[in-house]
């Protein structure tokens, strides 16, 4: 059971815009910085957003971040197949010292 | 070009110790936190250990704690990781990755070294 809870599964078609929650606790969300990575199969994951909402040069930005109080959300915009992957969100956590994943969402683009 | 390169997966007996290593390049590794990250297979990330910039201090997941080791050589730009006491839910990818300045999030990875637990 992760500490952060993510859907395990997300969809649309082409184009589309997609979101991805979040929710974690005072003790990580509600009171850190929220980040997400973006794992392709067979890949190491890369860098999406950081403190909440920034991005990474080279990130398009059909991607967003956001957060309000202790969820937070990845939006994605002009949904394209090769958007197809598991979203990680990640923060750190001030009880468990340490930082904390979400289970991860895979994406699927029909 | 900054690079992070793991080494060291094997496999490896239940019980047994393995020593995992991160070869970095390409910046200045003394700058930086360092961690580890792993992946059981088909499953997600997970967090195992950060060291900061000096070496000295240390977190750890819980399921870890006494059993692994993080440490560093900033001469040999090299991150390492000693684990002992393995056990079979301890199987899968380990990455290394460099935690980015002003909480600017885990923002280099390296392409990660397979470590399985199994008799």
């Amino acid at each position: 059971q992760s500490v952060l809870t993510q859907p395990p599964s997300a969809s649309g078609t082409p184009g589309q815009r997609v979101t991805i929650s979040c929710s974690g606790s005072s003790s990580n969300i509600g009171s850190r910085y929220v980040y997400w990575y973006q794992q392709l199969p067979g890949t190491a994951p890369k860098l999406l957003i950081y403190k909440n909402n920034q991005r990474p040069s080279g990130v398009p930005d059909r991607f967003s971040g956001s957060k309000s109080g202790t969820s937070a959300s990845l939006a994605i915009s002009g949904l394209r197949s090769e958007d197809e992957a598991d979203y990680y969100c990640v923060a750190w956590d001030d009880s468990l010292t340490g930082w904390v994943f979400g289970g991860g969402t895979k994406l699927i683009v029909l | 070009e900054v690079q992070l390169v793991e080494s060291g997966g094997d496999l490896v007996q239940p019980g047994g110790s393995l020593r995992l290593s991160c070869a970095a390049s390409g910046f200045t590794f003394s700058d930086y936190w360092m961690s580890w990250v792993r992946q059981a297979p088909g499953k997600g990330l997970e967090w195992v250990a950060n060291v900061e910039q000096g070496g000295s201090v240390k977190y750890y997941v819980d399921s870890v704690k006494g059993r692994f080791t993080v440490s560093r050589d900033n001469a040999k730009n090299s991150l390492y990781l000693q684990m002992n006491s393995l056990r079979v839910e301890d199987t899968g990818m380990y990455y290394c990755a460099r935690e980015a300045r002003e909480s600017n999030g885990m923002d280099v990875w390296g392409q990660g070294t397979t470590v399985t637990v199994s008799s």
